[in-house]
């Protein structure tokens, strides 16, 4: 999608391993967030951040972190993964107010 | 406890009819609600926005209502065309922090 991009796409991964999903935004738009979709449970708000170093927790929060350094890029670590975190995983920026979210393409975790 | 439901997880029509889906929320005071697109494998994409002293919104073949007294919003497309199968979702949003979706409902339009 236009002006933002998640890495990896896909990962595979061991339980009990760190992992890191990256968010990349060139729109230079204050709010970034993550969500997570899993079949039966729609988008799930992990984290989100209204600046840099300014981040705050969502509905499912547990077993996740987050970092905002830069404008631009907002990092969700798993410290520890586990078989409960495969999900796909989607960041998504915003102007703030009531302008509508962009969304990027997804990462698809997979946790063995 | 705080919900938002999209009444039905399917939806099937036929090609040229008028789809209408429906978003109902409990225990939420909402300024806007939001409606997204989301094709397999692709991330939501934002197609209207309602607030909440607006009863209407329409944007070339779609229409979204807004009634704050039954807390429901109605999302229209009309004329729908294969093209438009996807899943649509609801969001509204809570103060003080970031959207709150709906689980979507899978509209299906048969040719």
């Amino acid at each position: 999608d236009a002006g933002i991009t998640q890495s990896p796409r896909h990962k595979v991964t061991e339980t009990g391993t760190p992992v890191t999903l990256r968010c990349h935004q060139t729109e230079n738009h204050r709010y970034m967030y993550w969500y997570r979709q899993d079949p039966g449970h729609g988008l799930r708000l992990i984290h989100y951040s209204y600046g840099v170093k300014d981040t705050d927790k969502g509905e499912v929060s547990d077993g996740y972190s987050v970092s905002r350094s830069k404008t631009e890029d907002f990092l969700l670590t798993l410290e520890s993964a586990t078989s409960s975190q495969t999900s796909v995983y989607f960041c998504a920026i915003s102007e703030g107010g009531d302008y509508g979210y962009t969304f990027g393409s997804g990462t698809r975790l997979t946790v063995v | 406890s705080q919900k938002i439901e999209q009444n039905s997880e399917a939806l099937n029509i036929q090609e040229g009819k008028t789809a209408t889906l429906t978003c109902n929320y409990t225990n939420y005071s909402p300024a806007y609600l939001q409606w997204y697109r989301q094709d397999p494998g692709r991330g939501p994409v934002f197609l209207l926005l309602i607030r909440e002293n607006e009863k209407e919104k329409r944007k070339e073949r779609l229409k979204v209502t807004f009634d704050t007294t039954l807390k429901q919003s109605l999302f229209h497309i009309t004329a729908s065309q294969p093209a438009d199968s996807a899943t649509y979702l609801c969001a509204l949003n809570q103060a003080g922090t970031a959207l709150i979706f709906g689980k979507g409902t899978t509209l299906s339009v048969s040719s």
